[in-house]
């Protein structure tokens, strides 16, 4: 079985703060973990994911994830936040098929 | 490349008829997904495909759905008769399936379906 835990369903920082997105696993075997990013009334897409080698993960965007095994997290970040950055995301882990947090919707001030 | 291409990309209906919701996936995956997307529900997995069949539709909520694949580059979803309740964004994804898949999903965008 596998879960995935994403911890505040809301974010709101200021334009060029940091953006911390926070994602706990659960997983029987070692996953594949993904960020998917959604902006309004799109599809979900690829951010980044993490599959074997390096923890620290860059995506698109600016932004990076790292694995921590030990603290079976994948938080997503961005030093610098953007006004597009504005969206819902989905972390997701795939240990066999995909599932999916309840996603943050990060807001960015001016 | 194409995308995963859905149609229609918005559908309002009235209770008791019948929807039809279509999906393309990329050409060369062989896996195909439904989703169901709500405010209070979030985003649920309804059923997938592996090289066109069905491999868990445990996630489809009712008898009235119903989803085939004929061959690998089409698939429905159908609500026959459709409710309120089913009001929803609904997204087709696809993922290639071989040797090295790391389960990266790659989603249409979706059809906003409206029951009234």
């Amino acid at each position: 079985a596998q879960s995935v835990t994403q911890l505040g369903s809301h974010v709101s920082v200021s334009e060029g703060a940091l953006v911390l997105l926070r994602c706990n696993y659960s997983s029987s075997v070692p996953p594949y973990l993904f960020w998917y990013v959604q902006y309004p009334n799109q599809g979900l897409q690829l951010l980044l994911k993490y599959t074997t080698g390096a923890t620290l993960v860059k995506g698109i965007n600016g932004f990076e994830a790292e694995f921590k095994k030990s603290e079976t997290s994948f938080h997503l970040t961005k030093p610098s936040a953007h006004m597009s950055d504005a969206a819902e995301y989905f972390c997701a882990v795939n240990a066999g098929k995909s599932t999916f947090g309840d996603g943050t919707t990060l807001t960015v001030k001016p | 490349d194409a995308g995963v291409i859905q149609s229609p990309r918005h559908e309002v209906t009235e209770m008791g008829q019948e929807v039809t919701l279509r999906c393309k996936p990329i050409s060369g995956h062989n896996s195909l997904f439904w989703y169901r997307q709500t405010m209070m529900r979030g985003l649920e997995l309804l059923i997938y495909f592996n090289n066109n069949v069905p491999i868990d539709d445990s996630g489809m909520p009712e008898d009235r759905f119903s989803a085939k694949m004929p061959n690998a580059s089409f698939s429905t979803l159908k609500i026959q008769p459709s409710e309120p309740r089913d009001s929803a964004v609904y997204f087709c994804a696809s993922s290639p399936l071989a040797g090295g898949n790391t389960g990266e999903l790659f989603f249409g965008e979706g059809s906003r379906l409206t029951v009234l």
